[in-house]
């Protein structure tokens, strides 16, 4: 079945520092990939998607890659702020289907 | 728009009690979903709907029912609640299987 793994938080970054958090997937299709970002006492919003091999989704700074061959989709920032810090979930959604599958979240914290 | 919204906040059940919660999107999206979301697991679908008058079950359906009587609501219920029910419950929106937009949750506490 459907799955997602990401890394395991919390992630503890000083401001300005670059930023990775993994992200790898099972599915038994063409999945499309997605980032969300939890703030602190919200929902999750968007942050970036990807629909197809070789895409690159980008947002605020952030970026991530589908790599099909690796299957994974990690998240990237070179230059993290305050204001970054959240939890951030990796999920996917089979072309076709409407649920999503989440990882586990991975929480930053960004430090001044 | 308000997007997607949920009520209550916050509730504290006993065991046995039941409860609802209220789900509501004004972008006119067809499918609509419920989740919950748990430490160190992410968000896991409860239930969802295609369009009004359909329901659908998810990963985790045991102890809940909904009901989609109108389009634009997406109503969740617990008729027993139970101590491993207290979770954070989000809902989301969507067209297709676009963008999936989230209310803000609702945290509940079962003792």
């Amino acid at each position: 079945g459907d799955s997602v793994t990401q890394m395991e938080g919390p992630v503890t970054l000083s401001e300005e520092a670059f930023l990775t958090i993994n992200c790898t997937y099972t599915a038994t299709g063409y999945p499309s990939l997605f980032w969300y970002v939890q703030y602190p006492g919200e929902g999750l919003q968007l942050l970036l998607k990807a629909t197809k091999a070789d895409d690159k989704g980008s947002n605020k700074g952030f970026e991530a890659t589908y790599r099909k061959e690796t299957t994974s989709f990690h998240l990237e920032k070179g230059s993290v702020q305050v204001s970054d810090s959240a939890v951030y979930f990796c999920a996917l959604s089979e072309s076709g289907a409407n649920n999503l599958f989440f990882g586990t979240g991975t929480r930053l914290t960004v430090i001044p | 728009n308000a997007g997607v919204t949920q009520t209550p906040k916050f509730r504290v059940l006993k065991t046995g009690q039941s409860m609802t919660l209220l789900c509501a999107q004004d972008m006119n999206h067809e499918y609509m979903y419920w989740y919950r979301q748990d430490p160190g697991m992410g968000l896991r679908l409860i239930h969802y709907s295609v369009g009004e008058g359909t329901t659908a079950k998810g990963e985790v359906p045991d102890g809940y029912n909904v009901s989609r009587l109108k389009k634009q609501n997406f109503l969740l219920g617990l008729e027993s609640a139970a101590p491993s029910q207290t979770s954070v419950y989000f809902c989301a929106s969507n067209i297709n299987s676009e963008t999936q937009y989230f209310g803000p949750g609702t945290r509940l506490l079962v003792l």
